[in-house]
């Protein structure tokens, strides 16, 4: 299957900074790009949609503000945690697709640990 | 919008035994369905899925069948062994992909 690169995997930072997030996809070009965030022990919650050069549409409740994404190349998208707080320790995956009418299937990062102190 | 439910939300086997996750979705629009396993503080694997112009699908050990009149579709792993545990997720997307709440397997040796 395809490989989706997510880095770094494991991120710890203070109140207030901001935080950034790559996802690359290796092999293939990835028309759309997803971030998700996961919580202990629950499920993944789509946070976000991107399509290469143009803006990400995010899911309700989700402020764009604070999680920047940019997929400035089909190989590439970052999301921006600005002004991390505690509250936004989680787990972040992103997940690559590759449009293709047979196939269309979404291939997913290792996550990466966020722990803001 | 989709919902997707899943179930057990636990479920412990001995090796060699079979296991069976069942996820229910809403939107008779969802026309793919797939299941990922999730290992301890990695990112789901896709490890099998499912269109909607087919009922059942093989690869080896894990099979995946699917009703869409009653909006069912499952998860069946047959020969079960201990590096077979891990979280399972099915999904199902019409617009895009919606998770179910998670089936953690334990398959013990």
């Amino acid at each position: 299957g395809a490989v989706v690169s997510q880095h770094p995997s494991r991120v710890i930072c203070k109140s207030g900074t901001s935080v950034k997030i790559e996802c690359r996809s290796l092999d293939f070009q990835a028309t759309t790009m997803f971030w998700y965030r996961q919580f202990p022990k629950q499920s993944l919650m789509l946070m976000a949609t991107s399509n290469e050069g143009s803006k990400a549409t995010y899911e309700q409740g989700v402020e764009k503000d604070k999680f920047l994404i940019n997929h400035a190349s089909l190989t590439l998208s970052t999301l921006t945690v600005t002004s991390a707080h505690p509250e936004d320790s989680s787990f972040y995956i992103c997940s690559a697709s590759e449009f293709n009418i047979a196939k269309n299937i979404q291939y997913f990062g290792a996550g990466t640990r966020l722990s803001v102190l | 919008g989709e919902n997707v439910e899943q179930h057990p939300s636990t479920l412990s086997v001995q090796e060699g035994d079979s296991a069976v996750i069942k996820c229910t979705y809403s939107d008779s629009a969802s026309n793919y369905f797939p299941w990922y396993k999730q290992e301890l503080g990695k990112g789901p694997q896709l490890i099998i899925d499912i269109r909607s112009n087919v009922g059942e699908k093989k690869d080896q050990r894990i099979a995946v069948t699917l009703n869409k009149t009653a909006k069912h579709f499952s998860l069946h792993i047959t020969e079960t062994q201990p590096e077979d545990s891990a979280v399972y997720f099915c999904a199902a997307r019409a617009d895009k992909l919606i998770f179910g709440t998670g089936t953690r397997l334990q398959v013990f040796p």
